[in-house]
């Protein structure tokens, strides 16, 4: 089946514009992660949801971040006032953990986001 | 809290083995994950340890005590393929949060 889908791919922007960044997670995954990844990093946790809320914010860097999921599906990563600083790889990944018991991460390609 | 060490680089020999290692300090632990991630590309799955042991999976093996905070990855016959970044992450307990560490990446040389 289809894997995880982000999108856009590439995204320039100017600094001080808002940004959208999308993930189709796996269908049936209650799991979705963001996480961001400078050039050479590891990967950054942004934020967890499981079906639609999302227990773990704390990866947030600044309240100029937010997300949502909605149907327990798609999810949007935005970026208000974008700030050179934010210039990364956003990854988005999911899962279907049975209770306790995880499951791996499926990951998608990603999304490059250079703030100019 | 999570915190999860692991060299940043190691390079090895075409053919050889490679061991690497990885330690973390948790206020939980669920279970603990490899991933592979070449450049530019997305992370992938390799293993998962719940339980203390050695699991085997082709070339690749990984190692868990959770009493030591330790996991090692061993990967045998090195490809010049296998040269990537090799991520040690770690869940916790209550949900099912994932913390990376920075990643070891490995170079394999002819």
């Amino acid at each position: 089946g289809a894997g995880v889908s982000q999108s856009p791919s590439n995204k320039v922007t100017e600094k001080g514009k808002d940004v959208e960044l999308r993930c189709d997670p796996i269908s049936g995954h209650t799991a979705l992660y963001w996480y961001r990844q400078s050039l050479g990093q590891g990967l950054e946790f942004l934020i967890y949801f499981q079906g639609n809320s999302a227990p773990d914010k704390s990866g947030l860097p600044s309240d100029r971040f937010s997300a949502e999921r909605t149907g327990g599906s798609v999810s949007t990563l935005t970026i208000q006032r974008t700030q050179q600083e934010d210039s990364a790889v956003y990854l988005c990944a999911s899962s279907n953990p049975q209770g306790a018991i995880m499951d791996e991460q499926y990951f998608g390609p990603g999304t490059r986001l250079t703030v100019t | 809290g999570q915190n999860i060490d692991q060299p940043t680089e190691m390079t090895a020999t075409e053919g050889a083995i490679v061991q690497i290692n990885c330690t973390y300090q948790t206020s939980g632990f669920n279970g603990l994950f490899w991933y592979q991630q070449h450049a530019g590309e997305a992370p992938t799955f390799l293993s998962y340890n719940v339980l203390d042991g050695l699991e085997e999976k082709g070339r690749f093996s990984s190692f868990l005590s959770r009493s030591k905070g330790y996991s090692y990855l061993l990967l045998k016959e090195l490809q010049m393929k296998d040269s990537a970044s090799y991520l040690c992450a770690v869940s916790g307990w209550g949900y099912q949060k994932v913390t990376f560490g920075t990643g070891t990446k490995l170079q394999v040389i002819p």
